[in-house]
Formats: C-alpha cells, sequence, structure tokens
C-alpha cells in the first residue's frame, strides 16, 4: 500500500466552478500535509499547509483535514485556467521526516 | 524572496558518461533533500542532509549515485555511470528545521536530465 494516494485524474472543470482534489493517506501518526501544484516541465510549487484537523483557507484555496478519516483535500474556488497544472499532495510520515508525494492529479480548467 | 538554486537546469548525456547536478539551499536553511521525479510519478526521496550529515540516503542506490554537502551549504549530487533508467527531473529542495511546523519545503526549478 503506498503511503499516499490521490487519483491520477484528469480532472476537466469549467472556468469559474469548483474543483475538489482529494488525497488519503496510510500513516495514522502523520502530522504535516502540504500541497504543491506543479506546471508542466516546472518544479513544485507550495500551495498550502496544515497541520490541524479542520479546514485552512487562503485566498481562493481551502485545504482540509480529517486524520480520523485520513484524508486531506483542496478545494479551488472560481477555477481560472491559469490553475490547470497537476497537484501534488505530500504528507510527513511520523518518524520518517521527510516529506512522501502521491502520484499528483491533473487538473484542465476549461475557458 | 529567497530562492532554491539548482545548475544546470537541462543535462543531455550518453549513457556509462558521469554526470553532476548542483543546489544552493535558501539561505539559512539547514535541511537539505534530493528528489528524482519520472514523468507521471510524485518526487521521490533520494537523500536528506541536516547540515553537512546524511539522515537518510536509504532510497539513494549507491552503486552508482552519490550526494555530499561538505561545508553544509551547497550540495553535489554525481550519477556514474548513467543509465537510460536514470532520466528524470532531479529536484532539490530545502527546509529551515525539520519537525511539524518548520518542516516546509522550497523546490529549487530542477535539473531535466536526458540519458540517451
Amino acid at each position: 500500500q503506498k503511503e499516499v494516494e490521490q487519483n491520477s485524474g484528469p480532472l476537466s472543470v469549467p472556468e469559474g466552478a469548483i474543483a475538489s482534489l482529494n488525497c488519503t493517506y496510510s500513516d495514522r501518526g502523520s502530522q504535516s500535509f502540504f500541497w504543491y501544484r506543479q506546471y508542466s516541465g516546472k518544479s513544485p510549487e507550495l500551495i498550502m499547509s496544515i497541520y490541524s484537523n479542520g479546514d485552512k483557507e487562503d485566498g481562493r484555496f481551502t485545504a482540509q483535514l480529517n486524520k480520523a478519516s485520513q484524508y486531506v483535500s483542496l478545494l479551488i474556488r472560481d477555477s481560472q485556467p491559469s490553475d490547470s497544472a497537476t497537484y501534488l499532495c505530500a504528507v510527513n510520515v511520523a518518524g520518517a521526516n521527510n516529506l512522501f508525494f502521491g502520484t499528483g492529479t491533473r487538473l484542465t480548467v476549461i475557458p | 524572496e529567497a530562492e532554491v538554486a539548482q545548475s544546470p537546469r537541462y543535462k543531455i548525456t550518453e549513457k556509462s558518461q558521469a554526470v553532476a547536478f548542483w543546489c544552493d539551499p535558501i539561505s539559512g536553511h539547514a535541511t537539505l533533500y534530493w528528489y528524482r521525479q519520472i514523468l507521471g510519478q510524485g518526487p521521490e526521496l533520494l537523500v536528506q542532509f541536516q547540515d553537512e550529515s546524511v539522515v537518510d540516503d536509504s532510497q539513494l542506490p549507491k552503486d552508482r549515485f552519490s550526494a555530499e554537502r561538505l561545508k553544509g551549504v551547497d550540495s553535489t549530487l554525481k550519477i556514474q555511470p548513467a543509465e537510460l533508467g536514470d532520466s528524470a527531473m532531479y529536484l532539490c529542495a530545502s527546509s529551515s528545521l525539520a519537525g511539524v511546523g518548520t518542516d516546509t519545503q522550497y523546490f529549487g526549478p530542477g535539473t531535466r536530465l536526458t540519458v540517451l
């Protein structure tokens, strides 16, 4: 079983819609959770970090964490064509002191 | 804004040749990571340094890969000899500390390696 799992997509949404990206993880001791955006051919860029159960909002982005169910999600409101990218979920597994990444979900926002 | 620097950005080499990648982390960041990202997959950790010491190199193919961070600042990752399967993006990241709330990793632009 992989440490971090994401739906590979692709996920397509119309411009202005809400995009919902999901991620599950296997280690119950995980404490730090991150969402990165990666444009084709570029390196990952940090969007959000979340450490506590609940929601964390930053502009059009909202990260949601549910440790009991072992999932973390990212909502993108008012999606724009510039949001078209691969979104990587990363989890700091307890005791490993580094990040495990999912395979990423490719998002396409259709104008 | 401080950034992680990497060079070269692109490298094309023939199999059996040696290649080296360089990384300069954000100033003051004690922890440095090298990742490999194969197309269509997430980054996978190769080696992690805390200052000049290796913290985790369990996934580093030590028969051909080596990494060093001699003065605890910049770092070099070497592959010798390169194989066709080494074609990937090599990413360097740094964080100020390892631990909850301080473990946010910032990535450099990466080095795209193509082995022919």
